[in-house]
């Protein structure tokens, strides 16, 4: 069974700082998926990562893939109050729990 | 405009009292899916389809039924609804097997349920 873990599930930050969000999961996987999802809305996806050293950026997020390490990283640089949301990292039909990001002016 | 409805969008019902969630995609995407969100728990699968005709359980599917019947309609049934099914579900579709393609999900809006 798949199995995908995030951390932290919580994280509160001041805007202009940087931080990271891990995605672990534990069996081969050829995509993984970003979502984010602002407080009592649909989900949206963000990205979509293909393929092992897969690195795609929007704005002030970059995610990454290490398929050897199994791990992907949501990076948010400089951070401002709008990324405020819960991001979920997906592999296959697996979701991670989900990672509540609230960014404090 | 390409996307996944659902109705109704928020339910208040009484145990016991079937009921149905529809939802309908527009892209022709042959992947459905239903989830259900609560706080703590993310969110867990409770069907899905790969096309029409075919459905299969995901990981929550106690109290639950679907159908795909057509390609674009992937309606989610609770045939005698209990409190415990008081959630947010969301449906959702993807180009599940289209080999190469980026294939992410996307969602509806969301329905609210409650059970009293």
């Amino acid at each position: 069974e798949l199995k995908v873990e995030q951390n932290p599930l919580f994280l509160s930050m001041q805007e202009g700082k940087n931080y990271t969000i891990y995605c672990n999961y534990s069996t081969t996987s050829d995509r993984l998926y970003w979502y984010r999802q602002d407080p009592g809305k649909s989900l949206e996806s963000l990205f979509v990562l293909l393929s092992n050293g897969a690195v795609k950026q929007e704005g002030r997020l970059m995610a990454s893939l290490d398929t050897k390490a199994r791990l992907s990283t949501l990076h948010i640089t400089a951070a401002v109050h709008d990324l405020s949301a819960t991001y979920f990292c997906a592999v296959a039909l697996s979701w991670g729990a989900g990672t509540k990001l609230i960014i404090k002016p | 405009e390409a996307q996944v409805t659902q109705n109704p969008r928020y339910l208040i019902t009484v145990t016991g009292k079937k009921l149905t969630v529809t939802c309908s995609q527009n892209m022709n995407h042959e992947y459905m899916s239903w989830y259900r969100q609560d706080p703590g728990l993310g969110l867990r699968q409770i069907y899905y389809s790969m096309n029409v005709e075919v459905t299969d359980k995901g990981d929550v599917p106690e109290g639950y039924k679907v159908s795909r019947k057509e390609k674009r309609n992937f309606p989610l049934i609770l045939e005698s609804p209990s409190p415990n099914q008081t959630s947010l579900y969301f449906c959702a579709s993807s180009l599940w097997v289209v080999a190469g393609g980026e294939n992410e999900q996307f969602f509806g809006p969301g329905t609210r349920l409650t059970v009293l």
